[in-house]
């Protein structure tokens, strides 16, 4: 099974900060991987697909990069309503499965 | 835009079924292409996949849950259903359907409901 590793956990950061978060593969996924955010009490909903590509509507100042088996999510200047919870999510094809990240928490400070 | 809606007992004893559905609206279950899985989350956890039917009728399961997990489709009533068997504590969680155009991804999600299992 591919594992995703994801980090930080948590992150503390200012309004206006630029945030990343990276995400790590145990193997190599090509382009396999996008990135959720999830607000409390809500569905995850999807920000950055196949590594770098923007989901329709969502704001410029996320981005996503990476290729093989690293890959980093950013926030160019992060705002208050972008406090919620961020997953990487990658898809194996070969076993026709999924698996997330731990998760990284973002507060504001 | 498709809408999915879970329904389904949110009270399960340990040992039991827990039997879940999602109403699929906005669009065919049937449509070519498309995937339809089930995720879950314990209170205050992370993101787990349970597993997911394809629009074929194919099925894909988790492999830490196999043993356990049928995912199922009604296409006269556009839903499709989770059944995970033998349920313990571990197993209380908030549980989500969601769709899936490219495979890849999961694009629209349901709103979650949340399963307990208890005595």
């Amino acid at each position: 099974d591919i594992q995703m590793t994801q980090s930080p956990s948590s992150l503390s950061a200012s309004v206006g900060d630029r945030v990343t978060i990276t995400c790590q593969a145990s193997q190599d996924i090509s382009n396999y991987l996008n990135w959720y955010q999830q607000k409390p009490g809500k569905a995850p909903k999807l920000l950055i697909y196949d590594a770098s590509n923007l989901e329709t509507g969502v704001p410029s100042r996320f981005s996503g990069s990476g290729s093989g088996t690293d890959f980093t999510f950013t926030i160019s200047s992060l705002q208050p309503e972008d406090i919620a919870t961020y997953y990487c999510q990658q898809y194996d094809n070969l076993l026709r499965g999924y698996t997330f990240g731990q998760g990284t928490k973002l507060e504001i400070k | 835009q498709l809408q999915l809606q879970e329904s389904g007992s949110g009270l399960v004893k340990p040992s039991q079924t827990l039997s879940l559905t999602c109403a699929v609206s906005g669009g065919s279950i049937s449509s070519g292409g498309y995937s339809w899985s089930w995720i879950r989350q314990p209170p205050g956890k992370g993101l787990e996949w349970i597993g997911y039917i394809y629009h074929s009728g194919s099925t894909y399961y988790n492999p830490s849950l196999k043993s356990r997990v049928t995912i199922s489709v009604d296409r006269s009533k556009n839903q499709f259903s989770l059944k995970l068997s033998s349920v313990t504590a571990a197993d209380t969680a908030v549980y989500y359907c969601a769709s899936s155009m490219t495979t890849t991804l999961f694009d629209y999600w349901g709103q979650g409901t949340l399963v307990t299992v208890s005595s």
